[in-house]
């Protein structure tokens, strides 16, 4: 089946600790996004790569980081820098003849 | 302002009522327009898109408004599985990368 994964369904984080969010597609999309979603408001991007080897900061950058060494592949690390980690994180990618976006299941992040 | 804006609701409806959603976005550089459907703790999925002529998707029908930049979304017959948040997007394209916006969503309720 295509589609996007994500793991883990369910993520702790302890005060000071890093945190690696997985994103996997075998969609062949070449872009892929990272949202957090809040209760009450909208997603906000945090993160996007247009391109293998290439990404850009979203809206909401600070205390996260990414990597995207493999067209597949697009881990978030949630850094002990970002303060109110707590969220439902989506991963998306984006591809198909309307160039429309589709997401993974997501990740629920909860601080110790 | 927001840059995507939705009643957020709740809409309660009974089952067979049509039920209609409005957006309305602030950026007249918008070009494409979408409808993300929400279930409770799951991420978000297309429902469909929005185009200028108005489209039609079985008991769904959208609507845009480029001169107001307002979008609408109007579901006939309610059904029970209907209830969920709708989601309003849009994008807008800057140079070669694009950026979805969203709205926090309007929840609907279908009951018996």
């Amino acid at each position: 089946d295509g589609g996007i994964t994500q793991s883990p369904k369910y993520l702790f984080r302890k005060e000071g600790q890093n945190v690696t969010l997985s994103c996997e597609q075998n969609l062949n999309h070449d872009a892929m996004y990272w949202y957090r979603q809040d209760p009450g408001q909208g997603l906000r991007l945090i993160y996007y790569s247009q391109i293998v080897n290439d990404f850009q900061k979203g809206d909401i950058a600070e205390g996260y980081s990414v990597s995207r060494e493999k067209k597949e592949s697009f881990p978030l690390t949630v850094t002990s820098a970002q303060k109110n980690p707590t969220a439902f994180y989506l991963c998306a990618s984006k591809g198909g003849v309307q160039e429309t976006q589709y997401f993974g299941p997501g990740t629920r992040l909860l601080v110790l | 302002r927001k840059e995507v804006e939705q009643d957020p609701g709740p809409f309660n409806v009974p089952e067979g009522a049509t039920v209609a959603f409005n957006c309305t976005y602030s950026n007249s550089a918008s070009q494409s327009f979408f409808w993300y459907r929400q279930d409770c703790r799951k991420e978000p999925k297309l429902l469909m898109s929005v185009y200028s002529s108005g489209n039609e998707d079985g008991r769904f029908t959208a609507q845009l408004n480029r001169a107001s930049q307002y979008i609408s979304l109007l579901i006939r017959d309610s059904k029970l599985s209907d209830s969920a948040t709708y989601l309003c997007v849009v994008n807008i394209v800057t140079g070669t990368a694009s950026k979805l916006t969203f709205g926090t969503g309007t929840r609907l309720q279908v009951t018996l």
